[in-house]
């Protein structure tokens, strides 16, 4: 039972490099979400997907873009790195949106120099 | 702003004792309120959640109480254990989530 997976788990950015984040769940799930945990800020909602070819932002969106082309891949592309996205990167996804549990990936920390 | 906010940051209890994280909320659309635990370099994970028609749920030696007319919730832990020491997320839903600020809680044995 792989749950979500996450690729890379750690990365090294300079400032203005581009990278992708990937995102992949085995469980079906319609619902798929980005969240990033900073230190006293918690777990905050950059994308979310509710299907294939559907997204919408969350709370912190910007710097970041996502798409859904597939049902089990929700990856996120970081278009030119800023040292304030340094931070740990989580997957998560849900049955459908609003269903209830949230299943996390292993998370990807991310330092942008 | 943040839609839920949890106190207190870090908690420090002694094995046996009672572990007590609080959070509070303002939109009442939201419907589901988990706690999540996440140990170091793990993505977390849904240890108890609790719909608002109730006022209290109990798995093992977790307990979420919920206040609906004062949006409040708490976990509780009875006998805390050094196994337990971990950050606690608590977390609100209507369609997407969101989460607490976090409380690191440390059991010393």
């Amino acid at each position: 039972n792989a749950g979500v997976t996450q690729t890379p788990k750690f990365q090294v950015l300079k400032t203005g490099q581009s990278m992708t984040l990937q995102c992949a769940q085995d469980m079906n799930h319609e619902y798929m979400s980005w969240y990033r945990q900073d230190p006293g800020m918690g777990l905050r909602l950059i994308h979310y997907s509710v299907g294939a070819g559907i997204t919408d932002q969350g709370e912190v969106p910007n710097g970041y873009n996502v798409s859904r082309s597939t049902t089990e891949d929700f990856p996120l592309r970081l278009l030119s790195a800023a040292p304030s996205q340094t931070s740990v990167y989580f997957c998560a996804s849900s049955y459908r949106m609003g269903s209830g549990e949230l299943f996390f990936g292993e998370g990807s920390r991310l330092t942008v120099l | 702003q943040q839609q839920v906010k949890q106190s207190p940051q870090s908690l420090i209890v002694q094995k046996g004792g009672i572990s007590i994280i609080n959070c509070a909320y303002e939109n009442t659309a939201f419907d589901y309120f988990p706690w999540y635990q996440q140990f170091p370099g793990k993505g977390p994970a849904l240890l108890i959640a609790i719909r608002p028609d109730v006022s209290e749920k109990k798995e093992g030696r977790f307990t979420i109480s919920f206040n609906k007319s004062a949006k409040q919730f708490s976990l509780h832990i009875m006998d805390s254990q050094p196994g337990d020491s971990a950050t606690y997320f608590c977390a609100a839903s209507y369609n997407d989530m969101r989460f607490g600020a976090g409380t690191r809680l440390t059991v010393k044995p």
